[in-house]
């Protein structure tokens, strides 16, 4: 069955580190991702997303990520992270442009001010 | 431009209740989706449905567990004689296309279940 896989749960940087989060999937198709994140108290937002074309994507707030099709992976990035970003960031996909979102289990980043 | 509307935020049954759930998808939108969030778990797929249809409810419970879009109203996702196992969050997420094209969901902000 397909999955997706975020390898870090918990995340602790101080401000101004860089960040990157992992995102692999399992399957050998057309794939769309998506990253979302989730700030305390509030709902899911679409942080970027990709379907096709520049595999490197830039998203609101900074954040960029990368499809690499031979690693199946979707990492997120942001070279310079804020306290604002706490937040628990969760990486989708649908599969052959299935509505169907597979979720990874998401991680949660705490920035250090 | 209101986004996805979930109520109520938070839900408190006792075992054996009922507990009903809404969303009102964006405004345009007439594609709806249920998501359940165990503890420490993503998102899991749970039905979709369009206006007065169910396209697929191939992640829902087999028991106990219903959902509609009636024509008029929110959507509304329905379990009966709760358990403690059905604590969760339960995230609703519309768009205005559904399969055979990608299209972005955009999600509400949940409804937390806490079944005593």
């Amino acid at each position: 069955a397909q999955s997706v896989s975020q390898h870090n749960h918990h995340v602790i940087l101080s401000e101004a580190a860089s960040l990157e989060l992992g995102c692999n999937y399992s399957y050998g198709g057309t794939v769309n991702l998506f990253w979302y994140v989730q700030y305390p108290g509030q709902h899911l937002q679409l942080l970027l997303k990709y379907f096709s074309g520049d595999p490197l994507v830039k998203g609101i707030k900074g954040f960029e990520a990368e499809f690499i099709k031979s690693k199946f992976s979707f990492n997120l990035r942001k070279p310079s992270v804020q306290w604002s970003d706490t937040a628990e960031y969760f990486c989708a996909v649908n599969i052959d442009s299935n509505y169907q979102l597979i979720w990874g289990a998401g991680t949660k980043l705490i920035i250090k001010p | 431009n209101a986004g996805v509307m979930q109520n109520p935020r938070h839900l408190v049954r006792r075992r054996g209740q009922e507990a009903r759930l809404r969303c009102s998808p964006m405004k345009g939108h007439s594609h709806v989706y249920w998501y359940r969030q165990l503890p420490e778990e993503g998102l899991k797929f749970m039905v979709y449905l369009q206006k007065e249809n169910i396209i697929d409810e191939s992640g829902m419970p087999k028991e106990r567990f219903s959902a509609e879009f009636p024509k008029e109203g929110p959507s509304i996702l329905r379990i009966q004689q709760v358990v403690r196992g059905d604590s969760a969050a339960y995230f609703c997420a519309s768009s205005p296309q559904g399969s055979g094209a990608p299209a972005t969901q955009y999600f509400g902000p949940g409804t937390r279940l806490l079944v005593l």
